[in-house]
């Protein structure tokens, strides 16, 4: 059974420092997709990453693949409020179906 | 731009009573999904449905659930016999044709459900 963890679970930080979300997953594939959600909201896309070594970056967010190691981060700099958000990975094991991570809630402080 | 719209966005019944949740699909896709996520937890995969009937379905998705296109453009989840512990956001999903080799799922706004 595929499972997908991240960490840090909560992250409370401030404006204009870097940080890093993580995720592993414990069977191979090479879909990965990372979602922000704001509170009692749907999800929003943000990354998709199909190959290993894959990067891709929208504004302060970059998101990066290894699926040797089965991990995949997404680094934020110089954080904004405007970031504060849950943000989930989840994993396509080839079945129709994505199974995410637990969501990492990040919050940041003026 | 094409959206997955769902109806109701909060609904109440009482544990025990029948809900059928309802999801519009983007109109070209051809794969739907329900998910589900209780409060303060991850997004959970429920089911997913491909030329009228179920592809893949979790441990969750038992008898007391079910999956229904019932015309060219709605798709369905009904709950029999509510629980309080079926108490969640109902998020749908579809997608379309694969596409670089995967299906990028197009998300819903949820219907959050709750049982009394």
């Amino acid at each position: 059974e595929l499972k997908v963890e991240q960490n840090p679970l909560f992250l409370s930080m401030q404006e204009g420092k870097n940080y890093t979300i993580y995720c592993n997953y414990s069977t191979t594939s090479d879909r990965l997709y990372w979602y922000r959600q704001d509170p009692g909201k749907s999800l929003e896309s943000l990354f998709v990453l199909l190959s290993n070594g894959a990067v891709k970056q929208e504004g302060r967010l970059m998101a990066s693949l290894d699926t040797k190691a089965r991990l995949s981060t997404l680094h934020i700099t110089a954080a904004v409020h405007d970031l504060s958000a849950t943000y989930f990975c989840a994993v396509d094991p080839g079945a129709q179906k994505l199974v995410f991570g637990q969501g990492t809630r990040l919050t940041i402080n003026p | 731009e094409p959206e997955v719209t769902q109806t109701p966005s909060h609904q109440v019944t009482q544990m025990g009573q029948e809900v059928i949740l309802r999801c519009v699909p983007i109109s070209n896709h051809l794969y739907f999904y329900w998910y589900r996520q209780i409060l303060g937890q991850k997004v959970e995969f429920l089911v997913s449905f491909y030329n009228n009937e179920i592809s893949e379905k979790s441990e969750i998705f038992d008898d007391q659930f079910s999956v229904e296109r019932p015309d060219g453009s709605n798709f369905t989840l009904k709950i029999r016999s509510t629980k309080l512990e079926d108490s969640a956001m109902y998020f749908c999903a579809s997608s379309g044709t694969r596409l670089a080799g995967y299906y990028e799922q197009y998300f819903g706004p949820g219907t959050r459900l709750t049982v009394t």
